[in-house]
């Protein structure tokens, strides 16, 4: 069955500080893999979209890994700011050769505070 | 640019009623899709559309009708309101369904059916 399967759940981290997020997947046959950012209220909001060739990819202060030998991602935030607070989702698109077939994880909730 | 809209943001319904959730692009954009999110659960896809005229049924589209007679629009139809169908919906849409390309997601309508 193929899943996307995010830890932590939730984290709670000070303002400035780094965290990692992470994501295990067993799609297949993998095509891509995203990272949504999904403050409260509102709808997702892409981070980073990642094929099996790119290991690394950046947006400002996130960082976006994958190892497709492992199927592992990870999300890194630095130097974290209150409005970094919300949900983050790992998704991943199946390569069936119709149109998007999109595995959502359950996200991540982080919390910076002061 | 609105990018993609969705009306009504909340909404309650009485068992058995139906009704139309509203979403509609300004991108341009040949796909489209409906998803649902429910607490501890990664977004489902309901149905989605590659282009005007054409829509197909994704993972759970029981009790769920779509039409999409122009590229702008895609609205959802609820035949018979049900309480499994509390949820909150989501729109989204992407350049095409096949490309590494990232989904703009509207901001959801909050339904809940008593």
């Amino acid at each position: 069955k193929n899943q996307v399967e995010q830890s932590p759940q939730s984290l709670i981290i000070l303002e400035g500080k780094n965290c990692t997020l992470q994501c295990n997947y067993t799609v297949s046959p993998f095509s891509n893999l995203r990272w949504y950012k999904q403050d409260t209220g509102r709808g997702p909001v892409s981070l980073t979209i990642m094929t099996f060739s790119e290991n690394t990819k950046s947006n400002g202060r996130y960082t976006a890994t994958l190892d497709a030998d492992t199927k592992q991602s990870s999300l890194h935030i630095t130097a974290s700011q209150l409005s970094d607070s919300a949900s983050y989702i790992c998704v991943v698109r199946i390569n069936t050769g119709t149109a998007s077939k999109l595995t959502f994880g359950t996200g991540t909730r982080l919390q910076v505070t002061l | 640019n609105a990018g993609v809209t969705q009306t009504p943001k909340f909404q309650v319904l009485k068992t058995g009623q139906s009704m139309t959730l509203q979403c509609a692009q300004d991108m341009n954009h040949e796909y489209m899709s409906w998803y649902r999110q429910d607490p501890g659960m990664g977004l489902r896809l309901i149905h989605y559309s590659v282009g005007a005229g054409i829509t197909d049924q994704g993972e759970v589209p029981n009790g769920y009708n779509v039409s999409r007679s122009t590229t702008e629009d895609f609205p959802l139809r609820l035949l018979s309101a049900a309480p499994s169908q509390t949820s909150v919906y989501f729109c989204a849409s992407s350049l095409t369904g096949y490309s590494n390309q990232p989904q703009h997601f509207g901001d959801g309508t909050r339904l809940s059916i008593l």
